[in-house]
């Protein structure tokens, strides 16, 4: 159980065009998840806390108008890119909070999206 | 702000040999630590995790840690590594309902 997916696994898009991914809890409710970006070999920078029906929360020096955040239901959370650029390009992963019983981490993670923009 | 450090970016050991791999913390209060294991291009597992108790704690994939106060460090072990355990290993510690995770390790292991 407590499975969470993200799609798509990987995306190339041209500059100044908008992305979107979604990650969905496949089998709990999701009242909060939360976007990462992680560049190559690198750490994950905890991007924004998107808490359903209400506006998300974006951590210091990420540009909430670049990276829009949805969460219009207890199962999916949305992040699109807006116009992108090459210096997008990352890796981007998402995880929901764990609701209590579904084990023993706090977080489930979707598996990552890769986005390269040309 | 709790934090935690992982002082070494990469960790290369032999097949069969000890694996560690370091990590201390900054906390105020008690610390809420977890271990998690990254593969290319894929997202987090958890490993384990210190709430309170012993300070051995037994994870997946015959991993452990041991939590100690005095060092304020919580390094990650297995007795005898495999090549399969090759990944990037990352330390976080809870802050509230989010994590904040350490810069990571890259283990290698060779057959």
């Amino acid at each position: 159980g407590a499975v969470v997916s993200q799609h798509p696994s990987w995306v190339i898009c041209k500059s100044g065009t908008s992305v979107k991914i979604e990650c969905r809890s496949l089998d709990f409710q999701a009242t909060t998840m939360f976007w990462y970006r992680q560049f190559p070999k690198q750490s994950l920078m905890l991007m924004a806390t998107s808490n359903e029906g209400s506006k998300a929360t974006y951590e210091q020096g990420v540009e909430k108008d670049k990276f829009l955040i949805n969460h219009a239901s207890l199962t999916l959370s949305t992040l699109t890119v807006t116009s992108a650029h090459p210096e997008d390009s990352s890796f981007y992963i998402c995880s929901a909070r764990a609701p209590p019983g579904t084990g023993n981490s706090p977080l489930h993670f979707g598996n990552g999206t890769r986005l390269t923009v040309t | 702000a709790q934090s935690v450090a992982q002082p070494e970016d990469q960790v290369n050991v032999a097949e069969g040999n000890p694996l560690t791999v370091k990590c201390t913390y900054s906390v105020s209060g008690n610390p809420y630590l977890f271990w998690y294991v990254q593969y290319p291009n894929r997202g987090l597992q958890f490993l384990l995790k210190y709430i309170t108790g012993d300070n051995l704690v037994k994870g997946s994939y015959g991993f452990e840690a041991e939590f100690n106060k005095s060092q304020t460090s919580f390094h990650l072990k297995k007795p005898s590594a495999l090549v399969s355990d090759s990944a990037l290993y990352f330390c976080a510690v809870r802050n509230d309902y989010k994590l904040s995770f350490g810069a990571g390790t890259t283990v290698t292991v060779r057959a």
